[in-house]
């Protein structure tokens, strides 16, 4: 079955430093990847995803993940974190085997502090 | 373009009442999908929509919780009678492709407190 960890409740970081928010997922097929953003009050934003290629992506606002097969490992990062990035990150996966259903993490809380 | 349009955005009713939510996609997505989302987790899946064809409703509560959505477009979640711990988030969203390849834009989400 499908599932997907985000073994940080809450990650804590300064202005200006990097931040990595971590995801590990399980599949039976190749993963379909996502990372999502909410801020509060609001639905979730679209950051990144990685269907093939290249194990770097990109996305918005500078954020970036690797993904990882071997490890099973989709972490989330970012060079220089903003105070404006706080806020409630979810990671996600799907699978062909798992007829396309998306399954999130518990999402982990970001504090950027200045 | 517009994002995924959800009414009410807010909604307080008494156990065993009757609720309704409406969801408007994104023009021309044909994937329309309807979470609940609870305090401190991530969406989980209701029912997924193809067009107007239902084609993962599994984890829907069949016995309380209905949907529709004729003519393809939007698309109504119903609850009935509620219960308390029916008290979360109906997050609405869409996506263009159906084969799972692009991402989902969601709306802002119904916050709905049975009391």
């Amino acid at each position: 079955a499908q599932s997907v960890a985000q073994p940080e409740d809450q990650v804590n970081v300064a202005e200006g430093n990097p931040l990595t928010v971590k995801c590990t997922y399980s599949v039976s097929g190749n993963p379909y990847l996502f990372w999502y953003v909410q801020y509060p009050n609001r639905g979730l934003q679209f950051l990144l995803k990685y269907i093939t290629g290249d194990n770097l992506v990109k996305g918005s606002y500078g954020f970036e993940a690797e993904f990882n097969k071997s490890q099973t490992s989709f972490h989330l990062k970012k060079p220089s974190a903003l105070v404006s990035d706080s806020a409630l990150y979810f990671c996600a996966v799907r699978d062909k085997t798992g007829g396309f259903k998306t399954i999130f993490g518990a999402g982990t809380r970001l504090f950027v502090k200045a | 373009e517009a994002g995924v349009v959800q009414s009410p955005r807010y909604k307080i009713i008494e156990k065993k009442q009757p609720v309704a939510f409406w969801c408007n996609p994104i023009s021309g997505h044909n994937t329309l999908y309807w979470y609940l989302q609870n305090l401190g987790q991530g969406p989980e899946l209701l029912i997924r929509y193809e067009n107007e064809e239902a084609v993962d409703d599994s984890q829907l509560p069949k016995d309380r919780f209905s949907a529709e959505r004729l003519k393809g477009v939007d698309s109504t979640l119903k609850i009935q009678p509620a219960e308390l711990g029916d008290s979360a988030v109906y997050l609405c969203a869409s996506s263009r492709q159906r084969e799972g390849l692009d991402e989902q834009f969601f709306g802002p989400g119904t916050r709905l407190t049975v009391l």
